[in-house]
């Protein structure tokens, strides 16, 4: 049963252009989302976040939105860099999941310089 | 200075022999886990630490045994090793048990022949 999905395995996009990421959840109790950035042979790191009484939450370059009627949320990376070619991982959490965070299966972003 | 270490990043032996791995964190957290992350790339936890006392239990084969000395460290020692098991391990912390912000380690890439 796979609660958080992302269905883009990979992403191509130019230099200074914008990223849109996506992610679904099935899980209606999740209230807590995140997103984390893997490079090769390292662990994720966490992005940024957002919670369900939100439906905007901004970074800098990256933007989270939510839809809570859809069950989707989506990262915005305005503009793209190369250096930010890397695995994004969708994740989610509840207050009655304590601190488990359940992940999607990720997205290959490739910036092309 | 590496926040969240494990040891070692690479381990390669065959199946049926008994292997650990060793993770420390020097962030001060109260909460460290375990994740799995398999062949499609999911990461899943597996194991979750808050003061040294055992809050999540996933459905894992009970192989698998962390062990948690003190906060700081959260060690996972795997018994009989199968086939299976091959994947890559990820220990991550949290402030508290109650943070969904986790940080995670390098990772160490099991392969079980």
């Amino acid at each position: 049963d796979q609660q958080v999905k992302q269905n883009s395995p990979s992403l191509s996009v130019q230099e200074g252009r914008i990223s849109i990421l996506n992610c679904d959840y099935t899980n209606s109790m999740f209230d807590y989302f995140l997103w984390y950035k893997k490079y090769p042979a390292e662990g994720p790191t966490f992005l940024i976040s957002i919670s369900s009484i939100k439906d905007k939450n901004e970074d800098g370059r990256f933007t989270v939105f939510l839809n809570k009627s859809a069950k989707h949320l989506s990262l915005h990376i305005v503009p793209s860099q190369p250096g930010d070619s890397a695995v994004y991982f969708c994740a989610a959490s509840g207050e009655t999941s304590g601190s488990r965070l359940t992940f999607g299966e990720g997205t290959q972003l490739t910036v092309n310089p | 200075d590496t926040a969240v270490s494990q040891t070692p990043k690479y381990l390669v032996t065959q199946m049926g022999n008994d292997k650990s791995i060793k993770c420390e964190q020097n962030l001060g957290h109260d909460t460290m886990y375990w994740y799995k992350q398999d062949s499609k790339k999911f990461l899943k936890i597996m194991f979750s630490y808050n003061n040294k006392e055992l809050i999540i239990n996933e459905t894992v084969p009970n192989r698998f045994s962390p062990k948690s000395p003190d906060k700081a460290h959260l060690n996972l020692h795997i018994n009989s090793l199968e086939l299976g098991d091959s994947a890559v391990y990820f220990c991550a912390s949290s402030q508290v048990v109650t943070s969904y912000e986790q940080y995670f380690g390098p990772g160490t890439r099991l392969t079980v022949t």
